[in-house]
């Protein structure tokens, strides 16, 4: 089955303590983003990769790192949490750009 | 820069009623993408349908219509005799050609509330 996975799908944890969410998908995908879900500021990308080893930049990048060393990985890494990283994340795959994006089931985050 | 707006943050109907989501949305790119997805309570987005500014045809999917009108740039989405599993909030999307990124420019969603 064609998917996109996520792990953990819910995550509480302490300001400063480093954590990695997870990302991988099975499409052989070029495209991969993280997006970030927040009440009345709606979904934002974060991060974005093209292909292996070529990452950028979204709208809201800081506090965030990623690293693409496989085409189906694409983990988010926050190195030191803060309470206003608190929110649902999502990541997402494209076949190529201005194609649709496959997104996986979320992880919730919570940073106390 | 390009923005989405649904104007619309709530709506309620009763089942079997028609219901249309409206979508505006702006951007200066010639070559641009238009999306619409569902977010049912489970929270997971789930892609509906894609759209190039080329091609301004309408579609209809089973009891889901969508009227792209670029003279307006609008992209609306319409379900017909309503059911409860529609319940959903739904966004519409747009993605430019010139943004490397792939990046999807979100509105701000519709919450649909179908009550039998």
């Amino acid at each position: 089955e064609a998917q996109v996975t996520q792990n953990p799908r819910y995550l509480i944890t302490v300001t400063g303590k480093k954590l990695t969410v997870t990302c991988s998908q099975n499409m052989n995908h070029e495209y991969m983003s993280w997006y970030r879900q927040d009440p009345g500021l709606g979904l934002r990308q974060i991060y974005y990769s093209m292909n292996v080893e070529v990452t950028d930049k979204g709208d809201v990048p800081e506090g965030y790192k990623v690293s693409r060393k496989e085409k189906r990985n694409f983990p988010l890494i926050l190195e030191s949490p803060s309470p206003n990283q608190t929110s649902l994340y999502f990541c997402a795959s494209s076949f190529q750009e201005g194609t649709e994006q496959f997104f996986g089931p979320g992880t919730r985050l919570t940073v106390l | 820069a390009q923005k989405v707006t649904q104007a619309q943050t709530e709506i309620s109907v009763v089942e079997k009623e028609d219901v249309t989501l409206d979508c505006v949305y702006e951007t200066r790119d010639t070559t641009y993408y238009l999306f619409w997805y569902k977010q049912p309570p489970s929270g997971e987005l789930v892609f509906l349908i894609r759209r190039n500014s080329f091609d301004e045809q309408n579609e209809i999917s089973g009891r889901y219509s969508w009227n792209f009108q670029k003279s307006t740039s609008s992209f609306n989405f319409t379900i017909t005799a309503s059911q409860v599993v529609d319940s959903a909030v739904y966004f519409c999307a747009l993605s430019e050609a010139v943004d490397a990124g792939n990046m999807l420019t979100f509105g701000g969603g519709t919450r649909l509330m179908v009550k039998p």
